[in-house]
């Protein structure tokens, strides 16, 4: 059954800073790996899709890589902001068509 | 329309009521799901419904839950007889396809926060 990890629950750093989040998870046999943001009274955004084949992705300030053989992903952010404070998910995609959720880690970014 | 869209936004209720939250996906997505999420915890899948196919309720947690959709719009999550622990945001999400689609991105809805007295 594959399980999904995200730690640390919780990271405060300072505004200006680059930081790296990190995705576990036990079964290799993934699809996909999705990164998600969570705002407080809001739905999820899709920040970053990464395929089975694929090392990593980058958009903007944010950079995920994944190594399927260790079962890992991370989300860099860099030069961090205020505004990129939120809680961060990461869900991967297995033999069905379902995602299986991280509990997410939560981000806040002080000015 | 642009997004996906959840109502009620806010459901307060008392135990042992039925509730309805209703969700419209965003047009031309064959695919969606709805997701339960507790409070400080990650997403749990409820149920998905893929074009014209059977939807799979396996996620459902018991009978008191059952979801309908109409074609390929609006779905609607009904909660008979709410119990405390039924208190959660409801998430639905759509895509363009599912099953056999396997790097299509989702697209969330903003939840329903549902609370039971």
């Amino acid at each position: 059954k594959q399980e999904v990890t995200q730690i640390p629950a919780a990271l405060s750093v300072p505004e200006g800073e680059n930081l790296v989040l990190n995705c576990s998870f036990t079964d290799s046999a993934i699809y996909n790996l999705q990164w998600f943001r969570q705002d407080p009274g809001k739905g999820l955004t899709s920040l970053l899709l990464i395929q089975s084949s694929q090392r990593e992705q980058t958009s903007g300030r944010l950079n995920a890589s994944l190594d399927k053989s260790s079962g890992r992903s991370t989300l860099y952010i860099a030069a961090s902001q205020p505004g990129d404070s939120a809680t961060y998910l990461c869900a991967v995609k297995g033999s069905n068509y379902q995602l299986i959720w991280g509990a997410g880690t939560k981000l806040i970014i002080k000015p | 329309g642009a997004g996906v869209s959840q109502s009620p936004s806010n459901k307060v209720t008392e135990k042992g009521k039925d509730v309805e939250l209703r969700c419209d996906p965003i047009s031309g997505h064959t695919a969606l799901y709805w997701y339960r999420q507790r409070l400080g915890q990650g997403l749990e899948f409820l149920i998905y419904f893929q074009g014209n196919s059977a939807p799979d309720k396996s996620g459902l947690p018991s009978d008191r839950f059952s979801a309908e959709r109409t074609g390929e719009s609006v779905s609607t999550l009904t909660i008979q007889r709410t119990q405390q622990e039924d208190s959660a945001v409801y998430l639905c999400a759509s895509s363009l396809g599912g099953e056999g689609f396997t790097n299509e991105k989702l697209f969330f809805g903003s939840g329903t926060q549902l609370s039971v007295l």
